[in-house]
């Protein structure tokens, strides 16, 4: 079973539209991040949250931490073909899983059509 | 900047050979990891590292051996290679101080 559950699997929209991804867990994380993987290619960091109810921005992407720090969302406004991908959600639990280590979750593949 | 850097790419093993994956990252992190990646499945923490010297098992070990003799280089060692390891396998690293990882291009291995 995944600490962290990622949802939808699977996603595929026309080019302009929005979307959002979903990260849940019972756990409480320390910080939470999320990476996005093209084929071929490792993920790659986008953000990280770390406090609760947080929000970032990065361009057309914003990312939120839940008041808990037990969720996370992604959404994409205006998609363009260029955020195809896998998008990884990955959380730090801190102290109940020292050295740093992260647990995944499963990922969700989003397609952008033109 | 070359940041994680795993060799070789893709790989083909026969049942009970074995083989070592290379990574090496220039970024001075004291923290590395290898996962290994499944289809649906998500990132499985296979080892990590906090240090040059120590090393500890992560999540799916078995089958696996690693060593970190310098903050550079985590190699990870299979054994008597079998049909259960065909695997997409990344090393990625850390500073440990919740920056995030780098993580390499990956290793497609198949074992037939």
């Amino acid at each position: 079973t995944q600490l962290l559950e990622q949802s939808p699997q699977f996603l595929s929209i026309q080019e302009g539209e929005n979307l959002t991804v979903y990260c849940n867990s019972s756990s409480v994380f320390s910080s939470l991040q999320w990476y996005r993987q093209e084929p071929g290619e490792g993920p790659v960091l986008l953000v990280t949250v770390v406090t609760g109810g947080e929000v970032k921005k990065l361009k057309r992407l914003t990312f939120q931490f839940g008041d808990a720090r037990k969720d996370s969302s992604l959404h994409i406004t205006a998609a363009q073909p260029g955020d195809t991908g896998l998008y990884l959600c990955a959380g730090d639990r801190g102290l109940l899983d020292s050295w740093g280590k992260l647990q995944f979750g499963a990922g969700t593949q989003v397609v952008v059509t033109p | 900047n070359a940041g994680v850097t795993q060799t070789p790419k893709f790989r083909i093993l026969k049942i009970g050979q074995s083989m070592t994956l290379q990574c090496t990252q220039d970024m001075n992190h004291n923290y590395m990891y290898w996962y290994r990646q499944d289809p649906g499945m998500g990132l499985k923490l296979i080892y990590y590292s906090v240090g040059a010297g120590i090393t500890d098992k992560g999540e799916v070990p078995n089958g696996y051996n690693v060593s970190r003799s310098t903050t550079e280089d985590f190699p990870l060692r299979l054994e008597l290679a079998a049909p259960s390891q065909t695997s997409v396998y990344f090393c990625a690293s850390s500073n440990g101080q919740g920056g995030g990882y780098t993580f390499g291009s990956g290793t497609r291995l198949t074992v037939v």
